[in-house]
């Protein structure tokens, strides 16, 4: 099955820096990579997804990136603002047409004003 | 709301007690997936059905565990005898039938005592 590493587990920055967060993973032929944000006891909500078909993908402060050769995507968050505090689940859909999950262990990101 | 809602949203249990959870996906959306998800982990996904057929279950999903989707609208996940290692939030989450953008509910937190 799919094996999805993430990192960092956590990560604080000051508010206006830019936000790494990094997703490896197993399945070569895996072609779908979403990210999700979750605010404390609320629901993941899908914020940015990369089909494996591009390498790049922009929706305003977010941004992600997808190399195929090497496993592994990257979540951007630039000028980053206190509402941006959440946790941040990368995941690597199963091939084969379930498109079943698996995620990261997630992201803490604290973003200080 | 036309979002993907469950019910009950908290479950307080005592061990050994048979609990149901409900999920309603969107309306249109024919896949429907349960997760399980503990403090610092990434939804770990348990089922899926496509309309009303379960479709695939994860190794995660023991006997005394049961999901149904009777009429491919809402579904029930039944956990029999509960246990203190069942305590966690059970998400719900619907998608189209590419399976690829999934909308999750607000879950609910289970707590076995």
């Amino acid at each position: 099955g799919e094996n999805v590493e993430q990192h960092p587990s956590t990560l604080s920055v000051q508010e206006g820096d830019s936000a790494v967060i990094k997703c490896t993973y197993s399945d070569s032929a895996s072609n779908y990579f979403p990210w999700y944000k979750q605010e404390l006891g609320k629901r993941p909500q899908l914020i940015i997804d990369i089909r494996s078909n591009v390498g790049e993908k922009k929706d305003q402060r977010i941004a992600v990136t997808l190399n195929k050769t090497a496993k592994h995507f990257s979540l951007h968050i630039t000028e980053t603002q206190p509402e941006d505090s959440a946790v941040y689940f990368c995941a690597a859909p199963s091939s084969g047409g379930s498109y079943i999950p698996t995620f990261g262990r997630g992201t803490s990101l604290i973003v200080h004003p | 709301d036309t979002g993907v809602s469950q019910d009950p949203r908290h479950k307080i249990t005592k061990r050994g007690q048979n609990v149901t959870f409900r999920c309603d996906p969107i309306s249109e959306h024919n896949r429907l997936y349960w997760y399980r998800q503990t403090l610092g982990q990434g939804p770990e996904f348990l089922t899926y059905f496509q309309n009303e057929a379960q479709l695939e279950k994860s190794r995660l999903l023991s006997d005394r565990f049961s999901a149904e989707r009777p009429k491919g609208s809402f579904s029930t996940l039944e956990i029999q005898r509960t246990e203190q290692g069942d305590s966690a939030m059970y998400l719900c989450a619907s998608s189209q039938s590419s399976g690829r953008v999934q909308y999750f509910g607000p879950g609910t937190r289970l707590t076995v005592t």
